[in-house]
């Protein structure tokens, strides 16, 4: 059975405190993981796409990783405005399918 | 990235009554989008995905004749909640996937309330 687990479930962190969120995985056949960041009353917001074990990608203070078994977001030096949950999926190999989420990481930063 | 609109942003509807949600592919047609509910401090659920000129397929456990989904063409799928209750009251978020690319856009979500 596809699934996806993040941890923690909460994270909270003094403002340039930097951390990493974990989100491990068992797919049949990875189309791609995805890390969204979710406000909330908000939709998820697109952040990375990471496709083979091994790439990584940045976008100002975030960096995701991948391994065959699990991902990871980094958060370099958080602010304030760093505080969202971060929603992990997974791309089945089947096209036309839904991503499979977790259940998020809620992260607080404060000043 | 791609734009994905839902509207309403939120509705208060009466129980018993029915109530439709828009989701629009702004800038690319989207053949296949998804429909998701979230409750408090929850990951997101799948409903059901809508297929363009197609019928949609339901998750188990999702009544069919209550969250009616229409995909009539390659921007806009609708899901209305039928005879709705208290208990449908939810945070509802639609999606959708660029023809060809893996990563899925969403729309802002439709917060129903439902008294």
């Amino acid at each position: 059975e596809d699934q996806v687990t993040q941890s923690p479930e909460a994270l909270r962190l003094q403002e340039g405190e930097s951390s990493s969120l974990n989100c491990s995985y068992t797919v049949s056949g990875l189309r791609g993981l995805f890390w969204y960041r979710q406000d909330p009353g908000k939709g998820p917001e697109f952040l990375f796409t990471l496709y083979s074990a091994g790439e990584e990608k940045e976008k100002e203070r975030l960096k995701a990783t991948l391994t065959k078994k699990e991902s990871f977001l980094h958060i370099t030096a958080p602010k304030p405005e760093d505080s969202a949950t971060y929603l992990c999926a997974v791309g089945p190999n089947q096209a036309g399918t839904a991503l499979i989420f977790g259940k998020g990481t809620t992260l607080s930063v404060s000043s | 990235g791609a734009v994905v609109s839902q509207h309403p942003s939120w509705v208060i509807c009466k129980s018993g009554t029915s109530v439709k949600i828009e989701c629009r592919s702004l800038d690319f047609q989207a053949t296949t989008m998804f429909w998701y509910r979230q409750f408090p401090k929850q990951s997101l659920m799948l409903m059901a995905t809508s297929n363009e000129g197609s019928k949609a397929t339901y998750e188990q456990g999702v009544e069919k004749d209550k969250f009616l989904i229409n995909h009539a063409s390659l921007t806009l799928s609708t899901l209305t909640v039928t005879s709705a209750h208290p208990e449908d009251s939810s945070f509802y978020i639609c999606s959708a996937r660029v023809q060809g690319n893996t990563e899925a856009f969403f729309g802002q979500g439709t917060r129903l309330t439902v008294v």
